[in-house]
């Protein structure tokens, strides 16, 4: 009973590296989201995904970019990091149906350096 | 744009009081509410989903309520238990692709 999966789990990064934070859901859901959390702050959104191939911009997408080439996969990917997103980065998804809840993965966090 | 905002953002009870967390919202155009769990470290747990359509929601020792016109929901939680500690944040789905906002959260603690 997988869910949604996030990998990896803790990553410490040098300013200016790149990576790709990877999630992937096992419930066929069309709808996947990518949030940061920072301390005592809730949930932004960074950007979200209604389909393969279909992507588009959250509250906070600067610095980030996606792809979507499968319904199972949706990885966030980092250029150049900074120090302002450091932070915890939680992948969400849902059926699809704005009535349906949306199941969370366990997050990742990251700290840049 | 929609502002979620629940207060307090901490709270400590004795084992056995009933908890009540307060959320508001300042756009009442929402499709549904959500209600999460999160442990430290942990990722969100879904607790209870209200839609729009409805006033309230029940699972066990959890309710929650849902007042559009007031732009508020109310989860309550009966009984508390120490295993009841965690931070619990609430969520409006803002349009139809299901986008949330999301609140500060409020931290619970029970003592035994």
């Amino acid at each position: 009973n997988a869910g949604v999966t996030q990998t990896p789990k803790f990553r410490i990064l040098k300013i200016g590296q790149s990576m790709t934070l990877q999630c992937a859901q096992d419930m066929n859901h069309n709808y996947m989201y990518w949030y940061r959390q920072d301390p005592g702050m809730g949930l932004k959104l960074i950007y979200y995904s209604v389909g393969a191939g279909i992507t588009d911009k959250g509250e906070v997408p600067n610095g980030y970019n996606v792809s979507r080439s499968t319904t199972e996969d949706f990885p966030l990917r980092l250029e150049l990091a900074a120090p302002s997103q450091t932070s915890v980065y939680f992948c969400a998804s849902n059926l699809g149906q704005v009535g349906q809840p949306q199941h969370f993965g366990d997050g990742t966090r990251l700290s840049i350096l | 744009k929609q502002e979620v905002t629940q207060i307090p953002a901490a709270l400590s009870v004795p084992e056995g009081e009933n908890l009540v967390l307060n959320c508001s919202f300042t756009d009442s155009a929402i499709y549904n509410l959500q209600w999460f769990r999160q442990d430290p470290g942990k990722g969100l747990t879904s607790l209870l989903l209200i839609q729009s359509s409805q006033r309230e929601q029940t699972s066990g020792r959890l309710n929650a309520s849902l007042d559009k016109s007031s732009g508020r929901s109310t989860l309550y939680i009966a009984a508390s238990q120490p295993g009841d500690s965690a931070t619990y944040l609430c969520a409006a789905v803002t349009d139809s692709w299901g986008k949330f906002q999301f609140g500060a959260g409020t931290q619970v603690v029970v003592t035994p």
